[in-house]
């Protein structure tokens, strides 16, 4: 069975830093690109950002462009997002998910998601 | 990038049809046979229930049926179920490598 497990959300103050991390089983991992996709408190999803299979090629969400960094291990089966310079507005839920065949969009599986709070 | 336009709501009866839309413009929904919907029940995580545009990945039932008409797409639930209550966001590739939702539809079973 695929299953992704995100970790590392916290509460962190506005101007911060938080790496998340998403463990991935199941499937071959350096075969299919990656993404992270968040929901903010009683709001819709949101694409962040993704990686390519080989972590060769990144993308970001121009919300996000210049403060937040995708990254992966293949060899570990890992997925990271580097948060920095964390604004109120980057609360939410943080979804990493599967892209089965970039760039068609099949997000499949999803995380349980980790939460990030940025407050004050 | 402006999020996908979807009704706040939708509601039917147990057995009724209901349809979802979602209106993007040419760069998005329009320009790519790459519309996904997604299925998300209150604490949980998003589950997909159609990709390119009418896709049906396998475990999903066949009362859920997708379509695209230009720059909209569309979400129809057949024989609703009580399960079937849900937020429901489509997606779409929108070039360059990214992608963007929709805003949301809570589809309530009355």
């Amino acid at each position: 069975e695929e299953q992704l497990a995100e970790s590392g959300g916290a509460l962190v103050q506005p101007g911060g830093s938080l790496r998340l991390s998403c463990a991935a089983s199941g499937f071959t991992f350096s075969n299919y690109a990656m993404n992270w996709v968040r929901q903010a408190p009683g709001k819709g999803l949101e694409w962040v950002s993704a990686i390519g299979g080989r972590g060769t090629s990144t993308y970001y969400a121009d919300s996000v462009k210049g403060r937040f960094t995708i990254s992966r291990d293949n060899s570990m089966n890992m997925v990271y997002l580097q948060m920095n310079t964390l604004r109120a507005e980057d609360t939410a839920v943080y979804y990493c998910a599967k892209e089965v065949q970039w760039p068609r969009g099949r997000f499949d599986p999803w995380g349980q998601g980790t939460l990030v709070t940025v407050s004050s | 990038q402006s999020a996908l336009t979807q009704p706040p709501s939708a509601s039917g009866s147990p057995g009724q049809s209901v349809t979802i839309s979602c209106t993007g413009t040419s760069s998005d929904v329009g320009g790519y046979n790459y519309v996904s919907w997604y299925q998300q029940h209150p604490g949980k995580a998003p589950k997909v229930m159609i990709y390119e545009v009418s896709k049906r990945p396998s475990g999903v039932p066949d009362r859920f049926s997708g379509s695209k008409s230009g720059n909209t797409a569309s979400l129809t639930v057949s024989g609703l179920q009580a399960e079937d209550e849900a937020d429901y966001y489509c997606s779409s590739y929108a070039g360059s490598n990214n992608f963007v939702f929709g805003s949301g539809t809570k589809v309530t079973v009355l």
